[in-house]
């Protein structure tokens, strides 16, 4: 199925700086979610974008809807070892009936100590 | 809230055999829960959506016969893998989805690993 695009592909970062993935697709969602994977579990819901433009934060996380309700990134502020793991964005177009989240491909994270 | 439990963590079957794995949404009732695969280093795939009291909706290219799903209650899904072949070997997922909060967010299972010998 179709799936969003989601940059960089895997990061390799020092404990202590800052991080940002980001989703872009062509088509328009109007909802965006973040997860984060550990090894052999579920993916754990991060944040959760609904409006076009909205920012949040969640912790030393920030996410961003973009305004052309075509892209979303995510930034980690001084990143730590636990934040290692596989973060996917995920986007939704339709809440109703339709319902069906598109992922991208992941983002995996490596935090050097 | 919105915790979401899978068993088992781990299963492995002989070749030709069946196995189970059950989804159940503890803290919420989930009228629509969902069956994923992933493959490793890969993102997930959705197999289907089951909705409680009715038929699942499968996913182009999975088949409805070797990949069973019963959603009789609000809090429990199952899988059933039908005479699996090691190439049924895969982490399945599965997520529920609160109605009651009418939000879109999808809250998952901690997996299940299945290997077939």
């Amino acid at each position: 199925g179709q799936q969003l695009n989601q940059s960089p592909q895997s990061m390799f970062i020092q404990e202590g700086e800052d991080v940002s993935m980001n989703c872009t697709s062509s088509s328009i969602f109007n909802t965006w979610l973040w997860y984060k994977q550990d090894p052999g579990e579920g993916p754990v819901l991060l944040i959760a974008l609904y409006k076009a433009g909205e920012l949040t934060s969640n912790g030393r996380l920030t996410a961003q809807f973009g305004i052309t309700r075509k892209d979303s990134f995510l930034n980690i502020s001084a990143s730590i070892p636990s934040d290692v793991g596989i973060y996917f964005c995920a986007g939704l177009r339709d809440g109703g009936s339709n319902y069906k989240l598109t992922f991208g491909k992941g983002t995996l994270l490596t935090v050097n100590p | 809230g919105a915790v979401v439990s899978q068993h088992p963590s781990r299963v492995i079957c002989k070749s030709g055999t069946s196995v189970k794995i059950e989804c159940r949404s503890l803290d919420f009732q989930a009228t629509t829960m969902f069956w994923y695969r992933q493959f490793p280093k890969q993102s997930l795939m959705l197999m289907a959506t089951s909705n409680e009291g009715s038929k699942a909706t499968y996913e182009q290219g999975v088949e409805k016969d070797k990949f069973l799903i019963n959603h009789a209650s609000l809090t429990l899904s199952t899988l059933t893998v039908t005479s699996a072949h090691p190439e049924d070997s895969s982490f399945y997922i599965c997520s529920a989805r609160d109605w009651d909060t009418s939000s879109y967010e999808q809250y998952f299972g901690p997996g299940t690993r299945l290997t077939v010998t």
